[in-house]
């Protein structure tokens, strides 16, 4: 089955204990991006990937660090969470970001930072 | 800076009602456009994707519009169910790998 996979998909930890946030798909995409969903802000873009090696910022990036070593792999690092860190966390692909492909969903991580 | 705008934040309607989801944008220089539903607990699914080229696009009881020149988009659900009770999400492609979000309309169908 296609889909994108994100690990843990619950995690309540504290101020300043690092914490990676998996990201996989199967689909062979060439494109992968992290997004944050805050109430009354929708989604924001944190980093994305256009390929192997190759990470940009989005309109959101301060706390996050990226790696793209592996196409099927993206995953999201927060060196030393704050609370404003808190919020529900969605990783997406697609075959081409500079196309005309829809974006594919995992189902997300909800990260508390206390 | 595209900002997209989604109105009403919430909706309610009883089953079998055609609706109409309204989606706008400050910036007409889109890429696409494309729909989502968020459910709870769940990620987005992908509904339908427009390009900047096309005016609409159709699947199933779904279908949306797009008018670059006003910034706006339309999702109309036919007949509706209470199946399609979930959060619509629009999104605007505005380079070649940078999307914009709006906030989305919640819909509850009353069956």
């Amino acid at each position: 089955e296609a889909q994108v996979t994100q690990n843990p998909r619950y995690l309540i930890t504290v101020t300043g204990k690092k914490l990676t946030v998996t990201c996989s798909q199967n689909m062979n995409h060439e494109y992968m991006s992290w997004y944050r969903q805050d109430p009354g802000l929708g989604l924001r873009q944190i980093y994305y990937s256009m390929n192997v090696e190759v990470t940009d910022k989005g309109d959101v990036p301060e706390g996050y660090k990226v790696s793209r070593k592996e196409k099927r792999n993206f995953p999201l690092i927060l060196e030393s969470p704050s609370p404003n860190q808190t919020s529900l966390y969605f990783c997406a692909s697609s075959l081409s970001g500079g196309g005309n492909q829809p974006q594919h969903f995992g189902d997300g991580t909800r990260l508390s930072i206390l | 800076k595209q900002e997209v705008t989604q109105i009403p934040a919430a909706l309610s309607v009883p089953e079998g009602e055609n609706l109409v989801l309204n989606c706008s944008f400050t910036d007409s220089a889109i890429y696409n456009l494309q729909w989502f539903r968020q459910d709870p607990g769940k990620g987005l699914t992908s509904l339908l994707l427009i390009q900047s080229s096309q005016r609409e696009q159709t699947s199933g009881r779904l279908n949306a519009s797009l008018d670059k020149s006003s910034g706006r988009s339309t999702l109309y659900i036919a007949a509706s169910q209470p199946g399609d009770s979930a959060t619509y999400l629009c999104a605007v492609r505005v380079a070649a790998y940078k999307y914009i979000f709006g906030t989305g309309t919640r819909l509850k169908v009353l069956a």
